[in-house]
């Protein structure tokens, strides 16, 4: 079946840096997500991507919907310690509302 | 308005007992999805429900799994004989639209 591959696991960073995580699929989505997941909370969506090529902003964060429709990336700058989590990444396949979710990208922040 | 709420927040039941999970979406939304979160894991398809029309089910691990939805309101996920492989996170979703999902806290579930 459909999945995404998440990259890094996981990322241990000083307070100030910037991040840079992504995500590749062997098949094409027609949206792309990113959620965030704070412990013992359900995930909160970040950034939504709809068209290939796309690049998005939400404050520090920014996201790109890959050109091959393929893949996706997100950064975030000048991180922060309230930025720790764990980061998935989401395609919606075509056609459909399944929505397919990385593994997520752990994020340590070190003030 | 209420966002996503699920109970019980923490369930512990013993190996071979059936659990009942309850999800109740934000009003209005018409589709529903159901998730398993492994600890350390990323989140795990298990079912959607979609208005009226058939579930997809594809993503439940096996005949112990159930889901049912009344209309587009309340939604329980049934285990039946728990197995402590069982043990997780099952997080609720719901939507409006084809794309963003609102996750509820979550049902943490231990089987001993």
């Amino acid at each position: 079946g459909q999945q995404l591959n998440q990259s890094p696991q996981s990322m241990f960073i000083q307070e100030g840096e910037d991040v840079s995580m992504n995500c590749t699929s062997s098949s094409i989505f027609n949206t792309w997500l990113w959620y965030k997941q704070d412990p013992g909370e359900g995930p909160v969506l970040l950034i939504a991507l709809y068209k290939a090529g796309e690049l998005t902003s939400n404050g520090r964060l920014t996201a790109q919907f890959g050109i091959t429709r393929k893949d996706s990336f997100l950064n975030i700058s000048a991180s922060i310690p309230s930025d720790v989590g764990i980061y998935f990444c989401a395609g919606v396949a075509t056609g459909g509302f399944k929505t397919i979710f990385g593994a997520g990208t752990r994020l340590f922040v070190k003030a | 308005g209420a966002g996503v709420s699920q109970s019980p927040s923490n369930k512990v039941t013993e190996k071979g007992k059936d659990v009942e999970l309850r999800c109740d979406p934000i009003s209005g939304h018409t589709a529903l999805y159901w998730y398993r979160q492994r600890l350390g894991q990323g989140l795990e398809f298990l079912i959607y429900f979609q208005g009226n029309s058939a579930p997809d089910k594809s993503g439940l691990p096996s005949d112990r799994f159930s889901a049912e939805r009344t209309g587009e309101s309340v939604s329980t996920l049934t285990i039946q004989r728990t197995q402590q492989e069982d043990s997780a996170v099952y997080l609720c979703a719901s939507s409006f639209s084809s794309d963003t999902q609102y996750f509820g806290p979550g049902t943490r579930l231990t089987v001993l």
